[in-house]
């Protein structure tokens, strides 16, 4: 089955600079990547997704770019800003898999003023 | 409206009690999804309902009970759970199967 990593477990930025995200995942049948943004106490909020005919994709502040040869695909947040401080989950969703998502272990993102 | 509802918000019961989550979403998704998820650790999944059947169910015990009465509406009935169960149940949502998916804000359930 699909097996997603995700690094860093936990990510200090100051205000203003860029944050980045990595995933790789096992499962070459593998071609949708979400990321997913859970702030405390709330459920997790879809903020921008991938499929595996694009390379890159961007919305204002995030991007997220996929590499099908390695197997990974990143997050970029540019211009961070304290609101941006959550925990933060990339997935992985194969053609034959009826909507399953594998998640990775999430990133814990604070930004600081 | 990518909204997904979700009540309780909260809710406490003993081992021995019988209750029942409930999710709503009118955005005509035909695919719904119960997920369990622990603090600090990503949703897993439990149940897949798609078109009002059950087409995954993640080798859930049978103390959860899925439920999908229409193609708006999810339930999960709970009975005789365990103290281990406490944790964020989430439902969520998609056009299709292979679809996006969108999750609700949660019930926070606490077994005592």
């Amino acid at each position: 089955g699909e097996n997603v990593e995700q690094h860093p477990s936990t990510l200090s930025v100051q205000e203003g600079d860029s944050a980045v995200i990595k995933c790789t995942y096992s499962d070459s049948a593998s071609n949708y990547f979400p990321w997913y943004k859970q702030e405390l106490g709330k459920g997790p909020q879809l903020i921008i997704d991938i499929r595996s005919n694009v390379g890159e994709k961007k919305d204002q502040r995030i991007a997220v770019t996929l590499n099908k040869t390695a197997k990974h695909f990143s997050l970029h947040i540019t211009e961070t800003q304290p609101e941006d401080s959550a925990v933060y989950f990339c997935a992985a969703m194969a053609t034959d898999s009826w909507g399953k998502l594998q998640f990775g272990a999430g990133t814990q993102v604070v930004v600081t003023p | 409206d990518t909204e997904v509802t979700q009540t309780p918000k909260h809710l406490v019961m003993g081992m021995t009690n019988k209750k029942s989550l409930k999710c709503e979403q009118h955005m005509g998704h035909r695919a719904m999804y119960w997920y369990k998820q622990k603090a600090k650790k990503p949703p897993e999944l439990m149940f897949v309902y798609s078109y009002e059947k059950l087409s995954i169910n993640e080798s859930v015990p049978s103390r959860f009970s899925p439920e999908c009465p229409n193609s708006s509406l999810l339930n999960l009935h709970l009975h005789a759970l365990q103290p281990e169960d406490s944790a964020l149940y989430l439902c969520a949502s998609s056009p299709g199967n292979q679809e996006t998916q969108y999750f609700g804000p949660g019930t926070r359930l606490l077994v005592l």
